[in-house]
């Protein structure tokens, strides 16, 4: 069967850095995405990474190994609004998402 | 206003009512999708269009029905609802489907509590 796995829940502090990671194991590989998503709200896009390395985009970076089905997403410089769930998804072999429960992050002050 | 948008937001449905959540698009995206979501478990196909007139079917596609008569609309129909419905439902867009990965965004969502 098709798998994510992300951590149900991190915390961390204002100021700080903080690593969210994902496994995954689906049939075939076309990309995985990271969403934010904060409570009551849509999903927002904020990274997709489709080969090897790191990608980063200002805050936020997004780190993907194929041949280790893992992928972490990486928040530095946390700021109260980073306060979300975050969501890893991969697009399978037929181009259909494939997405984890998410990760609920909080920051402390 | 560019974007997605659906209704109701939220709605209280008795069991064995027929229910239709709106999904609008106007960004002339080719493929939109219904998603399902609920506490614990990651968000879940229902069913997908990859382009006006075609429809086809996710992962729990049982109880629900879509149709894409034009670009912008994809309504999801609950024919008889069930208890197990009670959700929070996103619809969601992207420029290109079938055969390339895009970017999907998403509405707002609709939380629907079927009693």
């Amino acid at each position: 069967g098709q798998n994510i796995d992300q951590p149900t829940e991190m915390t961390a502090t204002e100021g700080a850095i903080v690593q969210i990671n994902c496994t995954y194991q689906t049939s075939g590989f076309n990309g995985l995405f990271w969403y934010q998503q904060h409570a009551g709200e849509a999903p927002t896009f904020l990274s997709y990474n489709v080969l090897d390395g790191l990608e980063e985009k200002g805050r936020f970076s997004s780190f993907l190994s194929r041949s280790k089905g893992y992928s972490y997403l990486l928040l530095k410089e946390l700021q109260m609004k980073d306060s979300a769930s975050y969501l890893c998804a991969v697009a399978d072999s037929n181009y259909q998402l494939i997405w984890g429960a998410g990760t609920k992050l909080i920051i402390k002050p | 206003i560019a974007g997605i948008t659906q209704a109701p937001t939220s709605q209280i449905l008795a069991a064995g009512r027929r229910m239709t959540l709106r999904c609008t698009q106007d960004m002339r995206h080719n493929a939109m999708y219904w998603y399902r979501q609920d506490l614990g478990l990651g968000l879940r196909l229902i069913h997908y269009s990859n382009t006006a007139g075609t429809t086809g079917k996710g992962e729990v596609p049982d109880g629900y029905s879509v149709s894409r008569a034009n670009t912008d609309d994809f309504p999801l129909t609950l024919a008889s609802a069930v208890p197990s419905q009670t959700s929070v439902y996103f619809c969601a867009s992207s420029d290109e489907a079938g055969g390339s990965t895009d970017t999907q965004y998403f509405g707002p969502g609709t939380r629907l509590t079927v009693l």
